[in-house]
């Protein structure tokens, strides 16, 4: 199947900073990405959703404005946790859509956030 | 979207097949039932998907109830490696093609 990459795999950061989380499909293009959040022993919560070239539909509850989403090309989506705080701490997790098919969505292997 | 419910845990032995059920009693028409599994620390990972027929590829088998309000995942053979987290979702295919996680199913696989 196809394959989507995160990086950076953790990130360790200090409360206040800003951290951004990329998210690349591989071997296709990505007409819709998709954000989820997963705490501890808790399932997928998703976060929101970024087509190419537009603005990001979020989530209620989702702050848009602490986590800024930019999905400039059709191979990257990037999230961006602005002001990071320990209960931003978290699973974050992308996956992507190629619009060829429905019922093709690939999940990228999870970015661990850590804000101390 | 439709909501499922899933066991939230079982237990299988190594090498004896796994029915991981799913109930959707409020599924509709044009609902599509996927499942995905997450192993520890990964994202999930895609394991099959149907409309009303049966299906079956490498990794499982899937079976519709006639009324599709109910359906389960085989797995043939457990392995140590199959253990993990299954979802069950609905995705209707006129939505954005979100994909909503419920809690699934801890499958766990003794030696």
């Amino acid at each position: 199947g196809a394959v989507v990459s995160q990086h950076p795999s953790r990130v360790i950061c200090k409360s206040g900073t800003s951290v951004k989380i990329e998210c690349r499909s591989l071997d296709f293009q990505a007409t819709t990405m998709f954000w989820y959040r997963q705490f501890p022993k808790q399932s997928l919560m998703l976060m929101a959703t970024s087509n190419e070239g537009s603005k990001a539909t979020y989530e209620q509850g989702v702050e848009k404005d602490k986590f800024l989403i930019n999905h400039a090309s059709l191979t990257l989506s990037t999230l961006t946790v602005t002001s990071a705080h320990p209960e931003d701490s978290s699973f974050y997790i992308c996956s992507a859509h190629s619009g060829a098919s429905y019922n093709e969505q690939f999940f990228g292997p999870g970015t661990r956030l850590t804000v101390l | 979207d439709a909501k499922t419910t899933q066991p939230n845990s079982m237990e299988s032995n190594e090498e004896e097949p796994v029915h991981l059920p799913c109930n959707h009693s409020t599924i509709s028409g044009t609902d599509y039932i996927h499942w995905y599994r997450q192993l520890p620390s990964q994202g999930p990972e895609y394991v099959i998907h149907g409309l009303t027929s049966n299906v079956n590829n490498r990794m499982a088998s899937l079976a519709i109830a006639e009324d599709r309000k109910s359906s389960t995942l085989i797995l043939h053979r457990a392995t140590l490696r199959d253990a993990a987290v299954y979802y069950c979702i609905l995705r209707a295919r006129t939505n954005n093609n979100d994909m909503r996680f419920g809690a699934g199913t801890r499958l766990t696989v003794k030696p």
